[in-house]
């Protein structure tokens, strides 16, 4: 089945820091790719769509300069949060869209912690 | 609205068949899928159907889509403690997008 990876799975920065979060699909090409974020005991909200060659569509209330997201290939995407602050602590989940098919999966999620 | 909604919380025994509901507004949905997310992973795609079909099964899964009432079920046969987690519905839309709006997410205990 399709793979998708995401680096790291947890991290803890200081306030104020920048954090940069990749998203792999493995084993097949995504034009598409999408960043969501979840708070406990809720369901994912969608921040952006990232499109490989182009710039990322965010939905709104979304900072996309505080959000910036990099797709340069059909296999990766990033997401770095600028200036990290606490509010921003939260579980970040990517999916892929797979070209050939209806689906998107996702990866593992990463753990956001800032102090 | 782009409102997709679910059910917080469920509990069956093990062994028994467990039925998760879903609802949505937008009758241009073009597919609707369910997830399911383990404490502190990432979603796995269980199953999908297209708006145009009104019964999927999949093994132990029967997904029952309505489109006149816009209501969506999974049924979850003999169900396991494996099975204990939150089940999401979602759909994606006509436009080129592909973007998924997410339900609120079923939790489904299952009890020993």
């Amino acid at each position: 089945g399709a793979v998708v990876s995401q680096h790291p799975s947890r991290v803890i920065c200081k306030s104020g820091t920048s954090v940069k979060i990749e998203c792999r699909s493995l084993d097949f090409q995504a034009t598409t790719m999408f960043w969501y974020r979840q708070f406990p005991k809720q369901s994912l909200m969608l921040m952006a769509t990232s499109n490989e060659g182009s710039k990322a569509t965010y939905e709104q209330g979304v900072e996309k300069d505080k959000f910036l997201i990099n797709h340069a290939s059909l296999t990766l995407s990033t997401l770095t949060v600028t200036s990290a602050h606490p509010e921003d602590s939260s579980f970040y989940i990517c999916s892929a869209r797979d070209l050939r098919v209806y689906e998107q999966y996702f990866g593992p999620g990463t753990r956001l912690t800032v102090t | 609205g782009e409102d997709v909604e679910q059910s917080l919380f469920l509990s069956v025994r093990e062994g028994d068949s467990s039925v998760i509901n879903c609802t949505y507004t937008d009758s241009s949905s073009t597919y609707l899928y369910w997830y399911k997310q383990e404490p502190g992973a990432g979603l796995q795609l269980l199953t999908y159907i297209f708006s145009n079909m009104d019964m999927k099964q999949d093994q132990r899964l029967t997904v029952l889509l309505n489109k006149k009432d816009k209501h969506l079920s999974l049924r979850i046969a003999d169900t396991q403690t494996g099975d204990s987690a939150i089940y999401f519905c979602a759909e994606s839309r006509m436009d080129s997008s592909y973007k998924l709006i997410f339900g609120s997410g079923t939790r489904l205990l299952v009890r020993p």
